[in-house]
């Protein structure tokens, strides 16, 4: 069975930093690309961040390139979040998210998704 | 603001069918069959109930189909259930390792 457990979610003050991390199980985690997707209250989705199942190339939204960086460690099965300098309007409960497709990055969607946890960027 | 446009909302009674369209560019939608559709219920993750504009996962029910026509993709949920009430967002392929979704759409099973 497929888990994807995220953590590392909380309270940082504006400029602040957190890094979430995703505990991948049941899958051949190296082979597959993983994203980030995040969720504000009450909002719709935005995709983040992508990283390819080797980890060598990774891809990011507008809005968090120079700030987010993806990485993951396939001896741990394990996806990375780095955030940096936040913002008020990156509060959102974040989802770690498996691609459906080995071949594909992020284009044939995402079959299995985590739990999500939430980080909220306030003073 | 979301780059894919959708109704924010949805109806029908047990066992009616009901529509919800996902309009964007050809940029997107209109230039890829990458597009995604997700159910979520409250306080729950995504779930993911069509890829490729027409695929359904495996134990996805049949009543849920998708297809697209120029920049505009649709999914439709016939026969309706009490369980099917939920948001559902599409999402598309926009190029270069880029997605997009939509602002999600809330049906309601009357």
């Amino acid at each position: 069975e497929v888990q994807l457990l995220e953590s590392g979610g909380g309270l940082v003050q504006p400029g602040g930093s957190l890094r979430l991390s995703c505990a991948a199980s049941g899958f051949t985690f190296g082979t597959y690309a993983m994203s980030w997707v995040r969720q504000a209250p009450g909002k719709g989705l935005e995709w983040v961040s992508v990283i390819n199942g080797g980890g060598g190339n990774t891809y990011g939204a507008d809005s968090v390139k120079g700030r987010f960086t993806i990485s993951r460690d396939n001896s741990k099965n394990t996806l990375y979040l780095q955030m940096n300098s936040l913002r008020v309007e990156d509060t959102a409960t974040y989802y770690c998210a498996k691609s459906s497709d080995p071949n594909v990055n992020i284009a044939s969607g995402f079959d299995y998704w985590g739990q999500g946890t939430p980080v909220t960027v306030s003073s | 603001q979301s780059a894919l446009t959708q109704p924010p909302s949805a109806s029908g009674s047990p066992g009616q069918s009901v529509t919800i369209s996902c309009t964007g560019t050809s940029s997107d939608v209109g230039g890829y069959n990458y597009v995604s559709w997700y159910q979520q219920h409250p306080g729950k993750a995504p779930k993911l109930i069509i890829y490729e504009v027409t695929k359904r996962p495996s134990g996805v029910p049949d009543r849920f189909s998708g297809s697209k026509s120029g920049n505009t993709a649709s999914l439709t949920v016939s026969g309706l259930q009490a369980e099917d009430e939920a948001d559902y967002y599409c999402s598309s392929y926009a190029g270069i390792n880029n997605l997009v979704f939509g602002p999600g759409t809330k049906v309601t099973v009357l």
